[in-house]
């Protein structure tokens, strides 16, 4: 089975700040990909990055940076230099290899304010 | 541009009746889903299709049902037997080989 845990429900921070959304991931695979999503208030999810589990290098863009770590199951993404535009769900998802279908986290609320 | 249109953006549906939710792809992507997403919650698989002609139910196929006869369509009906089908609905798309899943903007969908 697969699973993947966002325990933070909402995190509120001001402008500029930096801010870290956990995701916890379990499979059985060995191969599997790791996703991040975001979803503004209009409700469209944006594609923000994929990860294969072989590669465990940190992925920075732009203010945006992932941290993958296998030996925790966790898949890390930190905005530096919060903006209000950074306002929104944003969510984790989890593919193995067996798999056809993405699984979701129940994701994560970001408010960012002036 | 190439994208993922869903239509309508709000839809309201009376008691007993069924409704369909239109998606559509010129992205030429194989595979295609439908996602339930509630207020507070993450997003549940419906159906999805990964080829023509062939589709496969999600988590929570009950009171639904799909249709894939073209590549490029994969619309959703909500039928009476869906006794709570209030939520907010998204299609997405994808190319074979656990590549990201691209989202259209989503159908709101109430009852009257």
């Amino acid at each position: 089975a697969q699973k993947v845990t966002q325990a933070q429900t909402e995190i509120s921070v001001v402008e500029k700040e930096d801010v870290t959304l956990d995701c916890v991931y379990e499979t059985r695979d060995t191969t599997y990909y790791l996703f991040w999503y975001k979803q503004p208030p209009s409700g469209e999810l944006v594609f923000l990055i994929r990860r294969n589990s072989f590669d465990e290098q940190n992925e920075i863009s732009g203010r945006y940076s992932w941290n993958f770590q296998k030996s925790t199951s966790s898949f890390n993404f930190t905005i530096t230099a919060s903006q209000v535009v950074d306002s929104a769900v944003y969510f984790c998802a989890l593919i193995g290899s067996g798999y056809s279908t993405l699984t979701f986290g129940k994701g994560t609320m970001l408010l960012v304010s002036p | 541009d190439g994208g993922i249109t869903q239509s309508p953006k709000y839809l309201f549906r009376k008691e007993g009746q069924n409704v369909t939710l239109s998606c559509e792809q010129n992205l030429n992507h194989d595979a295609m889903y439908w996602y339930r997403q509630d207020p507070g919650q993450g997003l549940r698989l419906i159906y999805y299709s990964q080829i023509v002609n062939d589709f496969q139910k999600g988590d929570i196929a009950e009171g639904y049902s799909v249709s894939r006869e073209k590549k490029e369509s994969f619309p959703l009906t909500v039928t009476s037997a869906q006794k709570n089908p209030t939520a907010f609905y998204l299609c997405a798309s994808s190319n074979r080989g656990h590549q990201p899943q691209h989202f259209g903007d989503g159908t709101r969908l109430s009852i009257l």
